[in-house]
């Protein structure tokens, strides 16, 4: 069974503070992706990123990024200097028994970012 | 690339009756998917179709779901008879699926259901 753990349900921040939003998974494939997808107020889900279980070098997008640790099983999310627009939620999912898109999601951390 | 279309965006029918979500995929993406979202169990698969064919339907809650795909381009998730605990913004997802390339899933926007 597949499983991903956003512990955190809700962060506020307060605008241009840093924020880190962790996502902790359980799988007993050798391969497999990770995901981050964000769900903004209009309820649309957009997806950030998708890493290979392979590749645990970290990834920077502007703003954005990704922190995989595979002995811990973690691949947490930061967001540098965040702005009001980031206000969302961030869902990090794996995909099931290496199987395409077929997603396990997690069940998301609320980003409140205040001005 | 006008990305996954769903309609309605918004559903209200009362309990018992047939309701029927559709999606057309992004041109070329040969995988959909069906979720949904509610506030007790988050976002779930219900079904996934690789090339037309539904390859797993495991998530399906029950039988009075249901979810065809008789093109590429076109699929449906219908239920009936529709019950209040239906209600859940149902999403529909595609993406690529194929030897050596498996691109990341794009979701339309959701229809919201409410049955009543």
């Amino acid at each position: 069974a597949q499983k991903v753990t956003q512990a955190q349900t809700e962060i506020s921040v307060v605008e241009k503070e840093d924020v880190t939003l962790d996502c902790v998974y359980e799988t007993r494939d050798t391969t497999y992706y990770l995901f981050w997808y964000k769900q903004p107020p209009s309820g649309e889900l957009v997806f950030l990123i998708r890493r290979n279980s392979f590749d645990e070098q970290n990834e920077i997008s502007g703003r954005y990024s990704w922190n995989f640790q595979k002995s811990t099983s973690s691949f947490n999310f930061t967001i540098t200097a965040s702005q009001v627009v980031d206000s969302a939620v961030y869902f990090c999912a794996l995909n099931r028994n290496n199987a395409g898109n077929m997603l396990t999601f997690g069940g998301g951390t609320r980003l409140m970012v205040k001005p | 690339d006008a990305g996954v279309i769903q309609s309605p965006r918004h559903e209200v029918t009362e309990m018992g009756q047939e309701v029927t979500l559709r999606c057309k995929p992004i041109s070329g993406h040969n995988s959909l998917f069906w979720y949904r979202q509610t506030m007790m169990r988050g976002l779930e698969l219900l079904i996934y179709f690789n090339n037309n064919v539904p390859i797993d339907d495991s998530g399906m809650p029950e039988d009075r779901f249901s979810a065809k795909m008789p093109n590429a381009s076109f699929s449906t998730l219908k239920i009936q008879p529709s019950e209040p605990r239906d209600s859940a913004v149902y999403f529909c997802a595609s993406s690529t699926r194929q030897v050596g390339m498996n691109t990341e899933a794009f979701f339309g926007q959701g229809t919201r259901l409410t049955v009543v």
